[in-house]
């Protein structure tokens, strides 16, 4: 069973253009969460959604916003990026319920400079 | 609602045990533990459930206070493989979905 995927693994971007993350979730899994992780905060959750709709946000400003697709593929976008928007992103996908673990993709490594 | 973990940082010695605390100052619904080792994504270890059901691997082990709100993770004979940084993370309702993790504690395990 192929694992959770994310593209591309790796961004260079400067401050104030915009990016979209992708993640490909384990098939059959129709939740996706999505993370920031900075060595300072570590992993920060950022939105979830389960088919088709965001159903948690967490504490981050509207510049950062998602999609998941009908196939449960989501991506995420982050616009007018800041120095400090530089993170790994991670993604994870699960089955419905809180009783079944996430599974992480390896995560997009987001430079801004 | 990010929960509280500690040590924040341990070392041990391959054999040793090690106890990691998570707290929480909200209700919570369930606690998951996750390792993630430099470089890799994280990797499920556990689930505890309010109401004592859990799921994980059989060499790991952990407890859930529902009263303090608190889960501790038991490393026991450690091994060099334990090394990496362990998070909890808690909801607070079924079916929320959203992952509340701690800043993690870096675990390093020496010959």
């Amino acid at each position: 069973k192929a694992g959770v995927t994310q593209t591309p693994r790796y961004l260079i971007k400067t401050r104030g253009q915009q990016v979209t993350l992708s993640c490909s979730p384990i098939s059959g899994h129709r939740s996706v969460s999505w993370y920031q992780q900075t060595p300072g905060q570590g992993l920060q959750f950022l939105f979830e959604y389960f088919s088709e709709t965001q159903r948690n946000k967490g504490n981050f400003p509207g510049r950062f916003s998602g999609r998941q697709f009908s196939n449960s593929r989501s991506e995420m976008n982050v616009s007018t990026l800041e120095l400090g928007d530089s993170a790994l992103y991670l993604c994870a996908s699960r089955k419905r319920d809180s009783y079944n673990e996430q599974f992480f993709g390896p995560g997009t490594r987001l430079t801004v400079l | 609602q990010q929960p509280v973990q500690s040590p924040q940082a341990v070392i041990l010695r391959e054999g040793e045990d090690a106890v990691i605390n998570c707290s929480s100052s909200k209700a919570l619904y369930s606690v998951h533990w996750y390792r993630q080792k430099h470089g890799e994504a994280p990797v499920f270890l556990m689930i505890l459930l309010k109401g004592g059901e859990q799921k994980g691997h059989d060499k790991i082990s952990a407890s859930f206070n529902e009263k303090k709100q608190q889960s501790s993770l038991y490393l026991t004979a450690s091994q060099l493989s334990y090394s990496g940084t362990y998070f909890c993370g808690t909801e607070i309702q079924t079916g929320a979905n959203n992952l509340f993790f701690g800043t993690g504690t870096r675990l390093t395990v020496i010959p």
